[in-house]
């Protein structure tokens, strides 16, 4: 079965802090994991892609194989970070590619 | 501003009802997809179009369609509408038509639906 995971509803943390949002997936092929925002009342915002391996905002993840998992992380938290999280693995599927997403994680960055 | 737009932002109807949401995607791309964002099912796969061919169904209900139009822009019609039909659709473009790999899909603001 398809299925990424994002155990954590909310994470909240303080200016500063390293963050940590979790994301495992299932998927018998090869997979390909993004991380997108949104923050409030805005549009889902592409953040990351596990093949580009760059740095965006500050933002890293890690494609894990073994533990099939994509967490994202950042050393120092900053307030505009603050946003909804999702974890999305792609799938190719003969004439098309979808997304299919996580449930997301509120990060709450306290000042 | 990913270039993705949606008309309207925000529709209040009755049970029953039908309404048409409308997504125009970026410049130069000619696949769009259809998203539900609801409280309880989170982010799901609606259907794909590519050049005004349909690429893939999601979780669509029959009482959903769509289409893709010669100038790209697709329209997602949402008819008998339920109370559980309330959700944010978004719709995303990407240059790609799918089923090779993965291209970045950009994402509109979507449009916010309220069934009374």
């Amino acid at each position: 079965a398809q299925r990424v995971t994002q155990p954590e509803k909310l994470l909240s943390v303080f200016k500063g802090a390293p963050v940590e949002l979790k994301c495992n997936y299932s998927y018998s092929g090869s997979p390909e994991l993004f991380w997108y925002v949104q923050y409030s009342r805005q549009r889902l915002q592409l953040l990351l892609r596990h093949i580009s391996r760059e740095s965006i905002k500050g933002f890293t993840a890690d494609l894990n194989k073994g533990e099939t998992s994509f967490h994202l992380k950042k050393p120092f938290a900053q307030e505009e970070d603050s946003a909804m999280y999702y974890c999305a693995l792609a799938v190719y599927g003969g004439a098309t590619n979808k997304l299919i997403f996580g449930t997301g994680t509120l990060l709450a960055v306290q000042p | 501003d990913s270039g993705v737009t949606q008309t309207p932002k925000h529709l209040i109807t009755a049970t029953g009802q039908r309404v048409t949401l409308r997504c125009s995607p970026r410049s130069g791309d000619l696949s769009v997809y259809w998203y539900q964002q609801s409280l309880d099912q989170g982010l799901q796969f609606l259907i794909h179009y590519y050049n005004g061919e349909e690429r893939a169904k999601g979780n669509i209900l029959e009482r959903f369609s769509a289409q893709q139009f010669p100038d790209l822009h697709s329209e997602l019609n949402l008819s008998s509408l339920e109370l559980g039909d309330s959700a944010l659709y978004f719709c995303a473009s990407s240059a790609l038509r799918g089923g090779g790999h993965m291209d970045t899909q950009y994402f509109g603001p979507g449009t916010r639906l309220t069934v009374l």
